[in-house]
């Protein structure tokens, strides 16, 4: 069954500083890993996609990396800013044959930037 | 990317009574997804609405309980009937365009029942 683990549930830091949230999954034929930005009360947005050959990626602030051989992505945000605050969702996509793509979705991060 | 709008953006709703959700687009897309948000819990999809054709329901979704249309390439319409509390929840419609393109989703539709 394919599964998709992010940690910590939920996560507090202080404007400025930087962190790391966590994704593993177990998701096969892997076709390629992105995060998402969810702001409370609004949808998913896309931020960064990997794929298989990829191992880094930056959108800005953010930087996510892929280690398909463990299985793991991280999203590093560096130099947090308020508007950081959101639910972090890691999403793999699979083939599953006749040209579809089946997602499996990670219960997402929550992290709090606080003054 | 594309704009999508759903309506309405949340709703409180009693027991038994049914809801329509609307979603627009602003330009016309190949596949139109509906899915559900659960406190704590990842996105769940529902089912794949079809242009012209009954929709592709996920195992656990009926079409009785979530009736779906697609009458175009840019509007789509999920129906959540006889509402029951376990129902309230957050429903998001999501659009792409084929295969392994990115997703794009909606704000949802916030919805609560008495």
């Amino acid at each position: 069954k394919n599964q998709v683990e992010q940690s910590p549930q939920s996560l507090i830091i202080l404007e400025g500083k930087n962190c790391t949230l966590q994704c593993n999954y177990t998701v096969s034929p892997f076709s390629n890993l992105r995060w998402y930005k969810q702001d409370t009360g609004r949808g998913p947005v896309s931020l960064t996609i990997m794929t298989f050959s990829e191992n880094t990626k930056s959108n800005g602030r953010y930087t996510a990396t892929l280690d398909a051989d463990t299985k793991q992505s991280s999203l590093h945000i560096t130099a947090s800013q308020l508007s950081d605050s959101a639910s972090y969702i890691c999403v793999v996509s699979a083939y599953s044959g006749a040209g579809s793509y089946q997602l499996t979705f990670g219960k997402g991060t929550k992290l709090s930037v606080i003054p | 990317s594309a704009v999508i709008s759903q309506k309405p953006s949340r709703d409180i709703c009693q027991r038994g009574t049914s809801l329509t959700i609307q979603c627009q687009v602003d330009s016309q897309v190949t596949m139109m997804f509906w899915y559900r948000q659960q406190p704590g819990q990842s996105l769940t999809l529902i089912a794949t609405a079809n242009q012209g054709s009954e929709a592709t329901y996920e195992s656990g979704f009926v079409i009785d309980k979530f009736p779906i249309s697609r009458p175009n390439l840019t509007f789509s319409t999920l129906t959540v009937s006889n509402m029951s509390p376990e129902d309230s929840s957050i429903y998001l419609c999501s659009v792409k365009d084929s295969g392994n393109q990115p997703q794009h989703f909606g704000d949802g539709t916030r919805l609560s029942i008495l």
